[in-house]
């Protein structure tokens, strides 16, 4: 069955120095990868997302993911935080429960990141 | 446009009643689905569907019904509430017919307490 570990709960960072998230997942053939925002009080929004090709992938608000086979990580990264950018981060991987191809989402239990001034 | 929108936003029921949470997307989505996000768990999808007439189950389904009559609303009915159901609610939709493979648009949440 596939999975996602984010192995980080928590993550504090000061504003304008660098982040990487860390996202671990376990899928048997090419997995389809994302990586999700969550605000306060809000929905989900998409940052980024692999399907095939370059390994290294961008996303809005400056983040971008790098997919490696080799360790199955999919960690996402940004050169310089915003105190904006203090939300839940969630890695994915798309599912399949019918048997018919992917139609849901596996998430991860969430990284928490907080930015100090 | 409104996107995804879900009702009610808040809901208190006690043990064994009953209710429907609703969500109505106006993207013209195909695809639609209902998760669940409990503190320490991330989300688990609970239902889903590709299309009107067509749902199936998640991660965690049981205790949850749904059905798809249009395109434009899925809602989600819990028949008799238990506190484990206790949670927040997200719906979201996509215009992939995979659905995971596109990105998935949600609504704001419904946050739900069960006593």
């Amino acid at each position: 069955a596939q999975s996602v570990t984010q192995p980080d709960i928590h993550i504090t960072v000061s504003e304008g120095a660098s982040l990487e998230l860390r996202c671990n997942y376990s899928y048997g053939a090419t997995p389809y990868l994302f990586w999700y925002v969550q605000s306060p009080g809000q929905g989900l929004q998409l940052l980024l997302k692999y399907f095939s090709g370059d390994t290294l992938v961008q996303g809005i608000k400056g983040f971008e993911a790098e997919f490696k086979r080799s360790q199955s990580s999919f960690n996402l990264r940004k050169p310089s935080v915003h105190w904006s950018d203090a939300a839940e981060y969630f890695c994915a991987v798309a599912t399949d429960y019918s048997g018919g191809g992917a139609d849901g989402l596996t998430f991860g239990k969430g990284t928490h990141l907080i930015i100090q001034p | 446009n409104a996107g995804v929108t879900q009702t009610p936003k808040f809901q208190v029921l006690k043990t064994g009643q009953s209710m429907t949470l609703q969500c109505a997307q106006d993207m013209n989505h195909e695809y639609m689905s209902w998760y669940r996000q409990d503190p320490g768990m991330g989300l688990r999808l609970i239902h889903y569907s590709v299309g009107a007439g067509i749902t199936d189950q998640g991660e965690v389904p049981n205790g949850y019904n749904v059905s798809r009559s249009t395109t434009e609303d899925f809602p989600l009915r819990l028949l008799s509430a238990a506190p484990s159901q206790t949670s927040v609610y997200f719906c979201a939709s996509s215009y992939s017919p995979g659905g995971s493979t596109g990105e998935l648009f949600f609504g704001e949440g419904s946050r739900l307490t069960v006593l």
